[in-house]
């Protein structure tokens, strides 16, 4: 089975600064992907960013990039020029990709991100 | 595209009581997925329909749950005799492929 960990439950930051999520995952697993979801105040989650195992070049939205490091299995996002509308509760996501798997979502329990004006 | 929805937001019931939720997902998704999330917790899996077809339940699914999605579009959770333990968010995803799910904003479940 996939576990996912992430070890910061909570972060702040300053508005207009970088900040790094981390995340760690275990699996068996060669093929496979990567996720990080965010799920607002009171609103629903929607999909920051996504990395396929198998592309060693990280994935890159707007102000967000990740760090996919495959072999320490560790996945951190970064968030630069953070915003205040970036406050949120931010979710690692493993996805087995494989017959068989379903493609369900696995999450660690989160990092709850504050920006500060 | 009106996104996900679900209903209703909130529930609360008594404990013992059946409570049913409902789920619509994007029209021409053909994937539909129910995750339960508890407080300080990320979304766990429950289920998974491919169209009308539940390919996969979680150990989590006990056999007072059952869910159902009939000519593959809306889907229901059913929670039978509810116990304390079930008051959680339920969540609703669905998806096209398998590069994005789409989650609804969610149904919180209270039993007292």
């Amino acid at each position: 089975a996939q576990t996912v960990t992430q070890s910061q439950p909570e972060m702040s930051v300053q508005e207009a600064e970088t900040v790094t999520l981390s995340c760690t995952y275990d699996t068996s697993e060669s093929n496979y992907y990567l996720f990080w979801y965010k799920q607002p105040p009171s609103r629903q989650m929607i999909l920051v960013i996504r990395q396929e195992a198998y592309k060693q070049q990280n994935a890159t939205e707007n102000r967000f990039s990740v760090n996919f490091q495959k072999a320490a299995k560790s996945f951190s996002l970064k968030i630069s020029d953070s915003q205040l509308g970036d406050t949120a509760m931010y979710f690692c996501a493993f996805m087995k990709q494989s017959g068989g798997s379903n493609y369900k979502l696995t999450f660690g329990k989160g990092t709850l991100l504050t920006v500060n004006p | 595209d009106t996104g996900v929805s679900q209903d209703p937001r909130h529930k609360i019931t008594k404990r013992g009581q059946n409570v049913t939720f409902r789920c619509d997902p994007i029209s021409e998704h053909n994937r539909l997925y129910w995750y339960r999330q508890t407080l300080g917790q990320g979304p766990e899996f429950l289920t998974y329909f491919q169209n009308e077809a539940q390919l996969e339940k979680s150990r989590l699914l006990s056999d007072r749950f059952s869910a159902e999605r009939p000519k593959g579009s809306f889907s229901t959770l059913e929670i039978q005799r509810t116990e304390q333990g079930d008051s959680a968010m339920y969540l609703c995803a669905s998806t096209l492929d398998y590069y994005e799910q789409y989650f609804g904003p969610g149904t919180r479940l209270t039993v007292t």
